[in-house]
C-alpha cells in the first residue's frame, strides 16, 4: 500500500462545477503540500499545510491531522484548472507524493 | 528572476549510451532533488544532497550517478545500467518542509 493515496485518479467536470480531490496517508507527517503539474511537466506549489484551511483565490485546502486527509477543492471550476494535482507529504527530511488526479475541465 | 533550470526539456538516447541531465538554482538552497515520474506513479526519489560535496541515495538510485561540485549545481547521469531509463526527470531544491521544482526532462532511450 501506498503511504500517500489519492482519489480520485481522474476527474472529469463541467465549467462552473465544484471540484473536491482527497488525499489519505498513513505516515506521521510535518506538512502537506499540493501541487499543481501542468501537461508541459513543471510543478508549482499551490498549498502547504500542518493543520486546518487555506484559501487561495478560487482554491481552498484543508487537512485533519488526526484522520490523516486531506482534501483540495476547486470552486468554479475553468478549463484553465485542467492539469494533474498532486498531494505530497514531508516527513523525516522526506517527501513522498501521491500518484496523482488528473483533472480535466470542459467548457 | 529565481528558480530552477533543467536542460534539456527532451533528450534522445540509443540504448547502452550514458546521458547527463542538467539541473541549476539560483534560490541558494543547500539541499538538492532528483526524482522519477512515470505514468501512474507518484515521483520517486533517486538521489538527495543536503550540502555541496555530499549526496545520498534514495529510493531508485541503481543505475544512476550524481555528483555536488558546486551548491547551485546537481547534474544526473542516466548510466547504461539503468534497466528502463525512459521517464520524465524532475530536479527540486528546497528548504525546510518544501521544495521547488524544475520543468523537468523527458528522456527517451530507443
Amino acid at each position: 500500500k501506498n503511504e500517500v493515496e489519492q482519489s480520485p485518479q481522474n476527474l472529469t467536470a463541467q465549467e462552473g462545477e465544484f471540484i473536491t480531490i482527497n488525499c489519505s496517508y498513513s505516515v506521521g507527517i510535518s506538512a502537506l503540500h499540493w501541487l499543481q503539474q501542468h501537461p508541459g511537466g513543471g510543478i508549482v506549489s499551490l498549498f502547504m499545510l500542518s493543520s486546518g484551511k487555506k484559501k487561495h483565490g478560487r482554491l481552498i485546502a484543508t487537512i485533519n491531522i488526526q484522520e490523516k486527509h486531506s482534501s483540495l477543492h476547486i470552486t468554479a471550476s475553468h478549463p484553465r484548472d485542467s492539469a494533474v494535482y498532486i498531494c505530497a507529504v514531508y516527513n523525516n527530511n522526506d517527501m513522498r507524493f501521491g500518484a496523482g488526479t488528473r483533472l480535466t475541465v470542459k467548457p | 528572476d529565481g528558480g530552477i533550470t533543467q536542460s534539456p526539456k527532451y533528450l534522445f538516447r540509443k540504448e547502452g549510451q550514458n546521458v547527463t541531465l542538467s539541473c541549476e538554482q539560483n534560490l541558494n538552497h543547500d539541499a538538492m532533488y532528483w526524482y522519477r515520474q512515470d505514468p501512474g506513479q507518484g515521483l520517486r526519489l533517486i538521489y538527495y544532497s543536503q550540502i555541496v560535496n555530499d549526496f545520498q541515495k534514495g529510493d531508485i538510485a541503481e543505475g544512476y550517478s550524481v555528483s555536488r561540485e558546486k551548491k547551485e549545481s546537481f547534474p544526473l547521469t542516466v548510466t547504461s545500467a539503468q534497466k528502463n531509463p525512459t521517464a520524465f526527470y524532475l530536479c527540486a531544491s528546497g528548504g525546510l518542509y518544501e521544495q521547488y521544482f524544475g520543468p523537468g526532462t523527458r528522456l527517451t532511450v530507443t
